[in-house]
């Protein structure tokens, strides 16, 4: 599996929009981008994942850059609730989820 | 639809003590998995099962042992405990690589967590 890198921390005020950025330079052509928090003491959250193109659900929005070696996903509107850690994966499709590597994400501090 | 229930959820135990850590899925899920969380960590797989059957070692399996009873549970035990495995356990399940969209199946699904801390 690709490896990824995120930034330790970062901050957002309150109903602005969080972008948490990930690198995954080498990523190769059938790994998708996964995406994950984890809110204080509970267990990791699924938000939302994509191959190449832009995704978007109810809970974010994933860019990919056309050469896939980064992405970013999108809080549109953050709240105080969405302070967490946000783990960027880099996972081949299909492979069941054997051994997913959680790393020591991006502690996001939303500030009112 | 429950998802995935760990039990117990707070658990003292005292050094050489055993206990299993009880996890169940209601999603019909194939794929297994038991992770460790030390404080300001990531998660570490302990051990996963593939499918009912099957388990493997993950990056962190020394003192512990598992056990897939059905398609739908799997324990986690600790034979002697040690402080060493204080921590917060959760399990998780992915559809794996039975039916189902071939990109959704790697989401995995955690449940709530046990926090066990070895005295």
């Amino acid at each position: 599996d690709a490896k990824t890198t995120q930034p330790t921390s970062m901050d957002c005020a309150e109903g602005r929009a969080a972008n948490l950025p990930c690198n995954h330079s080498t990523i190769s052509g059938n790994e998708y981008v996964y995406w994950y928090r984890q809110i204080h003491s509970q267990g990791p959250q699924y938000i939302i994942h994509g191959l190449k193109n832009n995704e978007t659900n109810e809970m974010a929005s994933l860019i990919i850059t056309e050469d896939r070696k980064s992405s970013t996903l999108i809080l549109p509107h953050a709240t105080l609730r969405d302070t967490a850690v946000y783990y960027c994966i880099v996972r081949v499709a299909g492979t069941g989820g054997f051994k997913t590597i959680f790393g020591a994400g991006t502690r996001l501090f939303v500030k009112a | 639809n429950a998802g995935v229930t760990q039990t117990p959820k707070f658990q003292v135990l005292k050094t050489g003590q055993s206990m299993t850590l009880q996890c169940a899925q209601d999603m019909n899920h194939n794929s297994m998995y038991w992770y460790r969380q030390d404080p300001g960590m990531g998660l570490r797989l302990i051990y996963y099962s593939a499918s009912e059957g099957t388990t493997d070692k993950g990056e962190v399996p020394n003192g512990y042992n598992v056990s897939r009873l059905n398609k739908r549970e799997f324990s986690l035990r600790l034979e002697s405990a040690a402080p060493s495995q204080t921590s917060v356990y959760f399990c998780a399940s992915t559809i794996g690589l039975g039916s189902g969209t071939v990109n959704r199946k790697n989401i995995q699904y955690f449940g709530a967590g046990t926090r066990l801390s070895v005295l």
